[in-house]
């Protein structure tokens, strides 16, 4: 199998405060994993690509230093929406590579900032 | 023009019927070939995976590449309504790039 956590599920905050979003690969080792987003109806748009051990690649127009990521081990990455803001409230959904070219995702993390 | 084109839908049939869900592409290099199934507020499922031209079945999904005419479909036969959702299809270049090019989904409603 290829199992991809995400946690939390859902998470509330209010405006100004920071959020930590955990990607876990459960039976496999991932050396690199991915973030996207996805707003209502639409299609995954691909925030940054995460490697074990290294800096994450950010895609064009994503705010490295607000959304923070961490890929510190083979099965964990996170991220970190900081300092977060009601445009900021949306579906995010980690990818956990596996083989050649295959993604697995998560279950996604729904953001809701009041 | 986006590299990956999928009919956004919505699409709906009636129980047990055929379904085809297509994608065209314009970049020649893409050598690997996915479709993701994903329900609502949840994250896309991994359904079918293919490299290069050809077919790959699958229980009552049937996967067909055909790189000549940069085009791929996903077949679903029998259709039930644990069927309906927004299916996704998404290609790489392969050789170890990561990114996955993702179409924009289309919404399939089987009705009872």
């Amino acid at each position: 199998g290829a199992v991809v956590s995400q946690h939390p599920s859902w998470v509330i905050c209010k405006s100004g405060t920071s959020v930590k979003i955990e990607c876990r690969s459960l039976d496999f080792q991932a050396t690199t994993m991915f973030w996207y987003r996805q707003f209502p109806k639409q299609s995954l748009m691909l925030m940054a690509t995460s490697n074990e051990g290294s800096k994450a690649t950010y895609e064009q127009g994503v705010e490295k230093d607000k959304f923070l990521i961490n890929h510190a081990s083979l099965t964990l990455s996170t991220l970190t929406v900081t300092s977060a803001h009601p445009e900021d409230s949306s579906f995010y959904i980690c990818s956990a590579k596996k083989g050649p070219e295959t993604q697995y995702f998560g279950p996604g993390t729904r953001l809701l900032v009041l | 023009q986006k590299e990956v084109e999928q009919d956004p839908g919505p699409l709906s049939v009636p129980e047990g019927a055929i379904v085809s869900l297509n994608c065209t592409y314009s970049n020649s290099a893409f050598q690997y070939f996915m479709w993701y199934r994903q329900y609502s507020r949840k994250g896309p499922e991994l359904l079918m995976y293919t490299y290069s031209s050809g077919n790959k079945e699958d229980g009552r999904f049937t996967a067909q590449v055909d790189k000549s005419s940069k085009y791929i479909s996903l077949f679903i036969r029998d259709s039930q309504p644990s069927d309906s959702a927004t299916y996704l299809c998404a290609m790489s270049l392969g050789s170890g790039a990561n990114n996955l090019f993702f179409g924009t989904g289309t919404r399939l409603t089987v009705i009872p």
